[in-house]
């Protein structure tokens, strides 16, 4: 199937300090999401992003859809306790076909020390 | 209250037995996919169907088995031929003309 790096595997920040993470393939996407998974849970959708060079939104949240369609990154702004999880990167290639099937990054651990 | 449920949150199985694990949505959702998650690895996509009655093998269908008689159903049932089922497994939706996926709260599977 098809690769996606994400990076980096884990981060340990300080309250308040800004985060980023970001996901590259050797493929073109059509699709960008963000999840973020607590521990036992379900990923919940954070962001999604559908055209190349877009930039979008929510609360601290940041996310772009990189200008050759193979990269993302999400930035978490004035991190909080809260924001403690797995943070994964997922897209849809061209490849996939009206299946829609997501390639799925490793995930982003991220500790937020007190 | 809209939303995607799995049931039971964890499962004990003996080596040899056959589990069905459950999962349905009443979101009106056309897709539906099981995943299975490692720790420390990203989701791997196990089945997948799009229309009642029709369902295609993902990365990883060798020991598993499906099924979608209903719409907001999709049970998923690991067979003893699956060498390696202790994993954690996420049932998801989506509309088939959008790529944005929506996740239950998942099923812990461990054989003992």
């Amino acid at each position: 199937g098809q690769q996606l790096n994400q990076s980096p595997q884990s981060m340990f920040i300080q309250e308040g300090e800004d985060v980023s993470m970001n996901c590259t393939s050797s493929s073109i996407f059509n699709t960008w999401l963000w999840y973020k998974q607590d521990p036992g849970e379900g990923p919940v959708l954070l962001i999604a992003l559908y055209k190349a060079g877009e930039l979008t939104s929510n609360g601290r949240l940041t996310a772009q859809f990189g200008i050759t369609r193979k990269d993302s990154f999400l930035n978490i702004s004035a991190s909080i306790p809260s924001d403690v999880g797995i943070y994964f990167c997922a897209g849809r290639t061209l490849s996939s076909g009206s299946a829609r099937q997501l390639t799925f990054g490793s995930g982003t651990q991220l500790t937020v020390l007190p | 209250d809209g939303g995607i449920t799995q049931s039971p949150k964890y499962l004990f199985r003996k080596e040899g037995q056959n589990v069905t694990l459950s999962c349905e949505q009443n979101l009106n959702h056309d897709a539906m996919y099981w995943y299975r998650q490692d720790p420390g690895q990203g989701l791997r996509l196990i089945y997948y169907s799009q229309i009642v009655n029709d369902f295609q093998k993902g990365d990883i269908a060798e020991g598993y088995s499906v099924s979608r008689e209903k719409k907001e159903s999709f049970p998923l049932t690991v067979t003893s031929a699956q060498k390696n089922p202790t994993a954690f497994y996420l049932c998801a939706s989506t509309f088939s003309s959008t790529d944005t996926q929506y996740f239950g709260p998942g099923t812990r599977l461990t054989v003992l």
